[in-house]
């Protein structure tokens, strides 16, 4: 059974930086084909991707967001880590991750979701 | 980047109606689209993939239509469960994006 959870501040400042951290269960990042991708959704609108990173260690980002991005995986400890820099209340969303799988000759692109966490951005 | 134009925003239903969720492509992206269902505070669920393809668990009367820029996504025959925000995603390119949600009512 695969499960994700989204942890990290609730609540952070103007110009602070943001650490959020997935910790997942039943799949491991090792494993060829496999990625751990973020999403967030400020309240009211629409979800937005934000990055995504893959077993092999690459990387994809939102091109509007890369600047502020950084993904890395932690395998051993089954944890995805995402930072985003210099934090704006704009930023103010639900933020989830969610689990990627194109191993085994089929993709389930984002078939497994964590609740969310929400960040406010507010000084 | 392709833009996905979901439409409507907002519907309301009658149990037992027939309910479509449209998702426009700004351009070619095959049948690279997924659907899913998400009811506050909870883990978004997986219901549609490549298009048209029923994902192994979800309930037959959702169903995935369209290839190329025109996809909907439809429930026949809607029960009160379904009662939830429905998003289309594409995956054909990076980035990826997301139709803007539709928030279904069950009157």
């Amino acid at each position: 059974q695969i499960t994700l959870k989204e942890s990290g501040p609730t609540l952070v400042k103007p110009t602070q930086t943001l650490t959020l951290t997935c910790t997942f269960s039943g799949f491991s990042l090792s494993t060829s084909g496999v990625g751990v991708g973020w999403i967030r959704q400020p309240p009211g609108k629409a979800l937005e991707w934000l990055a995504l990173i893959y077993w092999d260690d690459d990387k994809r980002y939102s091109p509007s967001l890369k600047s502020r991005l950084t993904i890395t995986k932690d395998t051993s400890k089954n944890q995805v880590v995402l930072t985003m820099t210099n934090m704006d209340p704009v930023d103010t969303a639900t933020y989830y991750c969610a689990h990627w799988d194109c191993s085994g000759g089929s993709c389930y692109r984002f078939d497994y979701w964590g609740q969310g966490t929400l960040v406010t951005v507010s000084s | 980047e392709t833009t996905l134009t979901q439409s409507p925003a907002f519907m309301s239903a009658t149990p037992g109606d027939k309910v479509n969720i449209s998702c426009k492509a700004s351009q070619d992206i095959d049948d690279d689209m997924n659907w899913y269902q998400q009811k506050p505070g909870e883990a978004a669920i997986f219901i549609i993939q490549e298009a048209t393809t029923l994902v192994p668990g979800i309930p037959p009367r959702f169903s995935g239509s369209g290839y190329g820029t025109d996809f909907t996504l439809t429930i026949n025959n809607i029960e009160s469960e379904d009662a939830a925000y429905y998003f289309c995603l594409q995956h054909d390119n990076f980035p990826l994006t997301f139709g803007g949600g539709t928030k279904v009512e069950i009157k």
